[in-house]
């Protein structure tokens, strides 16, 4: 069964940085490819970003709201997805969710459904 | 304002059957795969359906998803109490280069 454990979440004032982290188990995590999910209080879902396995590229993809303040990484060697997020405001504020994505290989070709299986979630807070 | 656009609410009586919309464009649903999730309250979205119409192991068949043109639907078949929850459709935009929910449905069982 695959799980995934987010940590790292807080308090943080605005202007500052945070580092999510995603521990997963149950999959082969270098074939994976994650997403990071969010929601705000009250609020619906909204996609910050994915990142592909190595093999499918290694890459990260953002939303516009977040590209170029956010960072995500992997270290296939511990399962372990991360986000790096700088420059918070107040509007980041939610709860942040891991997720591993569907994907197919098939003829050389990457097909992508979505997300698949959720963490948790861990808080973040953006306060003065 | 979301990409995919969803009613806010729908409602039916236990044992009846409720459809949910979900609206798009040909750079999201008309192009793409359609997935649909549920958040029951106070815990982290499921996913019910991806590829549109495919519902992963362990989701019941009462479940069901389509797609037509540039929109999809979620149905779902025999009500019960325990599916009241927020449900809400998402795919990839390849104008955005990114994934898009749509704003959510609330489901409310009478």
């Amino acid at each position: 069964e695959v799980q995934l454990v987010e940590s790292g979440g807080g308090l943080v004032k605005p202007g500052g940085s945070l580092r999510l982290s995603c521990a997963a188990s149950g999959l082969i995590f270098t074939n994976a490819w994650m997403s990071w999910v969010r929601q705000a209080p009250g609020k619906g879902l909204e996609w910050v970003g994915r990142m592909k396995s190595k093999a499918g590229g290694g890459t990260a993809d953002y939303a516009t709201p977040v590209e170029g303040r956010f960072t995500m990484s992997r270290d296939d060697s511990k399962g372990t997805l991360y986000l790096q997020m700088n420059s918070l405001s107040t509007e980041d504020t939610a709860m942040y969710y891991c997720t591993t994505d569907r994907v197919q290989l098939w003829r050389g070709n990457y097909y992508y459904y979505g997300m698949d299986v959720w963490g948790q979630g861990t808080t973040v807070t953006v306060s003065s | 304002q979301s990409v995919l656009t969803q009613p806010p609410s729908v409602s039916a009586a236990p044992g009846q059957k409720v459809t949910i919309s979900c609206s798009g464009s040909s750079s999201n649903i008309g192009n793409n795969y359609v997935s649909w999730y549920l958040q029951l309250p106070g815990t982290a979205p499921k996913v019910l359906i991806y590829d549109s119409d495919k519902r992963p192991s362990g989701i019941p068949d009462r479940f069901s998803g389509s797609k037509s043109g540039t929109s999809a639907t979620l149905g779902i078949t025999g009500l019960q109490t325990g599916d009241e929850a927020d449900y809400y459709c998402g795919t990839w935009d390849s104008s955005l280069s990114f994934w898009v929910f749509g704003g959510g449905t609330k489901l409310t069982v009478l």
